[in-house]
């Protein structure tokens, strides 16, 4: 199994542009997460999903938006990039949202807009 | 009140010594606790989870549960300079939303060789 996997590593952006983030996973996890990490800082969920076709939003949801057309796809859309979306962006899925189950990760995509 | 709460450190121990990392929660009703271990400029890995009261012990890492004082804690003996990285305590809660994950804001942990 890969696990979770993201694209692109990197990316920069002009301010304006938009950009989707890809997330797939290959564990048939039912659950899957979006989170921002900002230099020095914790987690923050910006959107989440329970299954294909459901989303919630996060903490942080404003100026993102996400679809959940698959069980194993879960893309993030920027419109409008904005320099306080610079950060680091994780994909996670876990098997169930409560629970014992732990979350798993991606490696991360690193987004600068300037 | 921030649902998930660690001391962001720096906290420095000296190769072979027992580093104590610290968590508190808010939502009295937490079940599900984790530890995950992130290196700079990487993504968080699972370490340790711990779901009832007392310690869960695995290799060098023990976690700790107290649910009446809502406290969780990890301990690292014999670290080691790869232990340098920072560690994310992680809850799950009822929340809002239902059952959800929240994160602290990690502690950093350098090992001095």
């Amino acid at each position: 199994n890969a696990g979770v996997t993201q694209t692109p590593k990197f990316r920069i952006l002009k301010i304006g542009q938009s950009m989707t983030l890809q997330c797939t996973q290959d564990m048939n996890h039912n659950y899957m997460y979006w989170y921002r990490q900002d230099p020095g800082m914790g987690l923050k969920l910006i959107y989440y999903s329970v299954g294909a076709g459901i989303t919630d939003k996060g903490e942080v949801p404003n100026g993102y938006n996400v679809s959940r057309s698959t069980t194993e796809d879960f893309p993030l859309r920027l419109e409008l990039a904005a320099p306080s979306q610079t950060s680091v962006y994780f994909c996670a899925s876990s098997p169930t949202r409560g629970g014992h189950n732990e979350q798993f990760f991606g490696p991360g995509t690193r987004l600068t807009v300037l | 009140q921030k649902e998930v709460e660690q001391n962001s450190g720096p906290l420095s121990v000296p190769e072979g010594a027992i580093a104590s990392l610290n968590c508190t929660y808010s939502d009295r009703v937490s079940q599900s606790f984790f530890w995950y271990r992130q290196y700079s400029g990487k993504s968080p890995e699972l370490i340790m989870s711990i779901y009832s009261n007392g310690d869960k012990e695995d290799g060098r890492f023990t976690a700790q549960l107290n649910k009446a004082s809502q406290y969780v804690s990890l301990l690292i003996r014999d670290s080691q300079p790869s232990d340098s990285a920072t560690y994310l305590c992680a809850v799950i809660t009822g929340g809002k939303n239902g059952n959800q994950f929240y994160f602290g804001t990690g502690t950093s942990l350098t090992v001095i060789p």
